[in-house]
């Protein structure tokens, strides 16, 4: 079935590492997002890129880093620069342009640090 | 734009009401709009699109309203049920830009 997936479901950091967070999609999509939710709030994007090898900052980039070698690969890594990384992570994929679809979300990565 | 840090705003509904969720927009220009749902734990998931040539779209027990000329945007869900408590995001689904609005929660009171 395509869809977009996420992994791992739960991930845990100690201060001062870096971790890196998979989104994988075979739904053929240009573009893809990075999405931070913390407890009872909105969507805030992190990254996103809209075509291979092309990327760029969204609201709260900072303390966060992507490549985009791979039109089905979009992975986050979150470094030690992020103060406050325990959040929900959300990725998401569309097509674009006149023929776009809605845009698909994983099922997301909570990350807490230990 | 968004006020980040804040809460997301709540409506409480009564199970078997019609649930009313608003939101406004930004871009007079943008031209297709969507409602997602998001359980708790989980990835936010399509619930209704509309496209700017339309004024009403109707789904299962949902139906999306779009105001262009004060540019805004509802989502109508009849007769709620308890598992219709989630959060609530509409979306601008331009070319090339996706913009979200800040969602609102909606917890059904059994």
């Amino acid at each position: 079935d395509g869809g977009i997936t996420q992994s791992p479901k739960y991930l845990f950091r100690k201060e001062g590492q870096n971790v890196t967070l998979s989104c994988e999609q075979n739904l053929n999509h240009d573009a893809m997002y990075w999405y931070r939710q913390d407890p009872g709030q909105g969507l805030r994007l992190i990254y996103y890129s809209q075509i291979v090898n092309d990327f760029q900052k969204g609201d709260i980039a900072e303390g966060y880093s992507v490549s985009r070698e791979k039109k089905e690969s979009f992975p986050l890594t979150v470094t030690s620069a992020q103060k406050n990384p325990t959040a929900f992570y959300l990725c998401a994929s569309r097509s674009q342009g006149q023929g776009r679809t809605e845009a698909f979300f994983g099922q997301g990565t909570r990350l807490t640090v230990v | 734009g968004e006020s980040v840090g804040l809460h997301l705003p709540t409506l409480s509904v009564q199970e078997g009401d019609n649930s009313i969720i608003n939101c406004a927009y930004s871009n007079s220009a943008s031209d297709y709009f969507i409602w997602y749902k998001q359980e708790s734990g989980k990835g936010p998931q399509f619930i209704i699109d509309i496209r700017s040539n339309m004024d009403k779209r109707q789904g299962q027990r949902v139906t999306v309203l779009l105001n262009k000329t004060v540019k805004h945007l509802s989502l109508q869900i009849a007769a709620t049920q308890p598992g219709d408590s989630a959060v609530y995001f509409c979306a601008e689904n331009s070319p090339y830009q996706l913009t979200f609005g800040k969602g609102t929660k909606l917890s059904v009171i059994p």
